[in-house]
């Protein structure tokens, strides 16, 4: 299976900060990532997808980039409604696993 | 309106059953895989199962292998979980989610199971 481990776990800023988050990939996934934001209570909702491409109708403040074990996503000025808990997804192959998550607080 | 909802949790006891099926709308449901992922309480996401547009292929978890079963129902725009042998590890809420391509692009609000005695 492919681990996906994400760093760090939780993370603390403020409104107008940029971070960034990183994810790597036990073996090369290529494109193969996507990243997800969690709100407490909600399910998922995707953010980026094949590593770079912004998901219809998500602010083009978050941004995605990185290819074969190690990427990255960026939200460049954080507002208010960012607080929330980050994953990412490898689609390379079954089984799909994701990060354990990181907390933006 | 386009949508996901998930039925069928509750609270069951280890060794027992439970079906859990997710109802599309507003989507050509027959035209894409399905996948059920969970989480557990306090805990991140885990994939648990996939099942191709027509049901041609399935894959699954190695954690539930053996004793879940995906399928589904195109004709009623409906995906199912039988779930078979609860442990109290697969206490978690449980989401369908619709896949496109690679990742996972709608979800349904998901239901609880509870595996307690």
């Amino acid at each position: 299976d492919i681990q996906m481990t994400q760093s760090p776990s939780s993370v603390s800023a403020s409104v107008g900060d940029r971070v960034t988050i990183t994810c790597r990939a036990s073996q090369d996934i290529s494109s193969w990532l996507a990243w997800y934001q969690q709100k407490p209570g909600k399910a998922p909702k995707v953010l980026i997808y094949a590593a770079s491409n912004l998901q219809s109708g998500v602010p083009s403040r978050f941004s995605g980039s990185g290819s074969g074990t190690d990427f990255t996503l960026t939200i460049s000025r954080l507002e208010p409604e960012d607080f929330a808990t980050y994953y990412c997804q490898q689609g390379n192959s079954f089984p799909y696993t994701f990060g354990q998550g990181t907390k933006l607080e | 309106q386009v949508q996901l909802v998930e039925s069928g949790g509750g609270v069951v006891q280890p060794g027992r059953s439970l079906r859990l099926s997710c109802a599309a709308s507003g989507i050509t449901f027959s035209n894409n895989g399905m996948h059920w992922v969970r989480q557990a309480p306090g805990k991140g996401l885990e994939w648990v199962a996939v099942i191709w547009h027509d049901g041609s292929n399935k894959y699954y978890a190695d954690s539930v292998k053996g004793r879940f079963t995906i399928s589904r129902d195109n004709a009623k725009d409906t995906l199912y979980l039988q779930m078979n042998s609860l442990r109290t590890e697969d206490t978690a809420v449980y989401y369908c989610a619709r896949v496109m391509g690679s990742y996972f692009d709608l979800w349904g609000r998901g239901t609880l199971v509870t595996v307690s005695s």
